[in-house]
């Protein structure tokens, strides 16, 4: 069965320093992967997805298909990154694409 | 376009009620799926309406039923309501031929079970 895995439910970092989102997925295909973000009182949005290889608000996430990663990174933290971010992995199934997330992370930013 | 739309937004209800939550999808989308969020887990996927059928379910219980209308609009039914069944439930619209695309998610129902 697909999985994914955010091992970190809440991770606080001070703003200009590095973040880094953990993300590990379990399926043996080739997998879609992304990142959603949810900010307070908003809804669950898109951040990034990795087919596309965009960096979005300065965040950004390169597939490990060896370790079965998909970490989101940013340089610099900053104060309006404080958000829930969730990691969601979509495999075909049946012709159809099943979507799976993880518990989510809270990234809270300190000034 | 004023994107995914859900009512209502909050909703009491006591055990054994039943509920029925709706959804509108961003104009232009043809496919709707349903999520349960308990407190603090992630999206767990209930299933996914299109052309009006049920494409796919995620593991939940046959008390979760679900329609989608001619324009693509979408009502979630729970019968029986457990104190479990507090949660989130997010609706979510994207185009069926482009699977691989993004899904654009609603506001959310927050239901409470007392």
């Amino acid at each position: 069965a697909q999985r994914v895995t955010q091992p970190e439910k809440l991770l606080s970092v001070f703003k200009g320093a590095p973040v880094e989102l953990k993300c590990n997925y379990s399926y043996s295909g080739s997998p879609e992967l992304f990142w959603y973000v949810q900010y307070s009182r908003q809804r669950l949005q898109l951040l990034l997805r990795h087919i596309s290889r965009e960096s979005i608000k300065g965040f950004t996430a390169d597939l490990n298909k060896g370790e079965t990663s998909f970490h989101l990174k940013k340089p610099f933290a900053q104060e309006e990154d404080s958000a829930m971010y969730y990691c969601a992995l979509s495999v075909p199934l049946g012709g159809y694409q099943k979507v799976t997330f993880g518990i989510g992370t809270k990234l809270q930013v300190i000034p | 376009d004023a994107g995914v739309t859900q009512s209502p937004t909050h909703l009491i209800k006591t055990r054994g009620q039943q509920v029925t939550l709706r959804c509108s999808p961003k104009s232009g989308h043809d496919t709707v799926s349903w999520y349960q969020q308990a407190l603090g887990q992630g999206p767990q996927f209930i299933f996914q309406y299109y052309e009006e059928e049920e494409r796919q379910r995620g593991n939940f219980p046959d008390r979760f039923s679900g329609h989608q209308f001619p324009n693509y609009s979408s009502e979630l039914n729970v019968n029986a309501l457990l104190l479990g069944d507090s949660a989130l439930y997010l609706c979510a619209s994207s185009l069926w031929t482009e699977q691989q695309e993004t899904q654009y998610f609603g506001p959310g129902t927050r239901l409470l079970v007392l």
